[in-house]
């Protein structure tokens, strides 16, 4: 159980294209779930958390309007790129949080790897 | 600020070792503390999850220690093995952080046939 997928696993673009990633918990739901971006030898930076129904709140110095992210069920959030730039490649994780869960252990999707050319 | 810290970042070790990876943070007010492996260019393996009033977990060869009041956790290998070569990472879930969880930046492993 507490499988979380993501969709695409990589994708390649052009400059100045957008790219949404989805992230779907498969077999719970989850009210909350989490973005984060990952450059090469480096750790996870949160980047926003995502609440069903609601506004994402962003991490400080993450732009809003250039990284979209939508919640609009308990088991799916995306994460759109918008007039993606070659600084915006790097590894796009996210997780989910159980929704039944009687802590605060979050299920992490495989990742997506964006390559903007 | 709330901060996770690793030591050390890069650790190789022959193969058959035991090995301890290291991780403090700085707020003892803590929901949970977790483990994850990482193998190039892939997502995260949850290894071990401690919830704050848990002293250690155990998985195989696997064994997770937490301290809150001294704010560390260690990560016990046991007879390590050259499949166990990857990135492990920590990560702590403070309270009054709406349940994020804050990374420390990992410590890459190498275990030599």
């Amino acid at each position: 159980g507490a499988v979380v997928s993501q969709h695409p696993s990589w994708v390649i673009c052009k400059s100045g294209t957008s790219v949404k990633i989805e992230c779907r918990s498969l077999d719970f739901q989850a009210t909350t779930m989490f973005w984060y971006r990952q450059f090469p030898k480096q750790s996870l930076m949160l980047m926003a958390t995502s609440n069903e129904g609601s506004k994402a709140t962003y991490e400080q110095g993450v732009e809003k309007d250039k990284f979209l992210i939508n919640h609009a069920s308990l088991t799916l959030s995306t994460l759109t790129v918008t007039s993606a730039h070659p600084e915006d490649s790097s590894f796009y994780i996210c997780s989910a949080r159980d929704l039944s869960g009687s802590g605060y252990e979050q299920y992490f999707g495989p990742g997506t790897r964006l390559t903007v050319t | 600020k709330q901060e996770v810290t690793q030591i050390p970042a890069a650790l190789s070790v022959p193969e058959g070792e035991n090995l301890v990876l290291n991780c403090s943070f700085t707020d003892s007010a803590i929901y949970n503390l977790q483990w994850f492996r990482q193998d190039p260019g892939k997502g995260l393996t949850s290894l071990l999850l401690i919830q704050s009033s848990q002293r250690e977990q155990t998985s195989g060869r696997l064994n997770a220690s937490l301290d809150k009041s001294s704010g560390r956790s260690t990560l016990y290998i046991a007879a390590s093995q050259p499949g166990d070569s990857a990135t492990y990472l920590c990560a702590v879930t403070f309270y009054n952080q709406g349940g994020k969880l804050i990374f420390g930046q990992g410590t890459e492993l190498s275990v030599k046939p």
